[in-house]
């Protein structure tokens, strides 16, 4: 059974850079696809990003500028880079695995999620 | 403002059918690429509920159903449960963005 299991500082100041790690355990990362996703306080979800299991990676256009997605599967692990955050950034960001074919992918499983505050 | 249309909420007494409908345009639904719907209960991440328009993953009961026509789609709950209070949202692919979507969310209210 496939789990994923996020994790971060929970408090990152404005203007600094956010880094989270997502730990994938039963299933090996390698030739498969994953995503972020995330959600602020009491709002919808927002994909952020996702790999795709031919390498090639796809950010949100409106982080674009901000965002580094990466993979390391040595430790069998998918990160997420986000820098100069505001306010605006602050929330509930998830990792998921990506099922389906051609474009028509779902998230599922997804991790448990971890809070970002962003906060001087 | 979310690519997909959702409407806000949504509510039924216990046993009613309900639907919510997910309106999206012509470089995502419209342009033939498949529905998800996922529930999110309180505090918890969501799941998924209907892939690729129609199908339940095994332990979705047979109540949740999905369907898509044009460039909309919906998800029909029929016997309303106590336990279906929850957020539900739709997701697609869009390819002008080259972007998963996801519809604003719809919160389903039982009476």
């Amino acid at each position: 059974q496939v789990q994923l299991q996020e994790s971060g500082p929970g408090l990152v100041r404005p203007a600094e850079t956010l880094s989270l790690t997502c730990t994938v355990s039963g299933d090996s990362i390698s030739s498969k696809s994953w995503s972020w996703v995330r959600q602020p306080p009491g709002k919808g979800l927002e994909s952020i990003g996702f790999l795709h299991y031919s390498g090639d990676i796809r950010y949100n256009p409106s982080l674009k500028s901000r965002l580094t997605i990466s993979v390391d599967t040595s430790k069998n692990q998918l990160s997420l880079q986000l820098t100069s955050v505001t306010a605006a950034d602050t929330a509930v960001y998830y990792c998921t695995k990506l099922l389906g074919a051609g474009w028509d992918y779902r998230s599922d499983p997804w991790g448990q999620g971890i809070l970002i505050t962003v906060s001087s | 403002q979310s690519v997909l249309a959702q409407p806000p909420s949504v509510s039924g007494a216990p046993g009613q059918t309900i639907t919510i409908s997910c309106t999206g345009g012509d470089s995502n639904i419209g342009a033939g690429y498949d529905v998800q719907w996922y529930q999110q209960l309180p505090g918890t991440a969501p799941k998924v509920l209907i892939y690729d328009n129609t199908n339940r993953p095994s332990g979705v009961p047979d109540r949740f159903s999905g369907s898509k026509s044009g460039a909309s789609a919906s998800l029909a709950l029929t016997g309303l449960h106590a336990e279906d209070e929850a957020d539900y949202y739709c997701q697609s692919f869009d390819y002008k963005l080259f972007a998963f979507v996801f519809g604003a969310g719809t919160k389903v209210t039982v009476l």
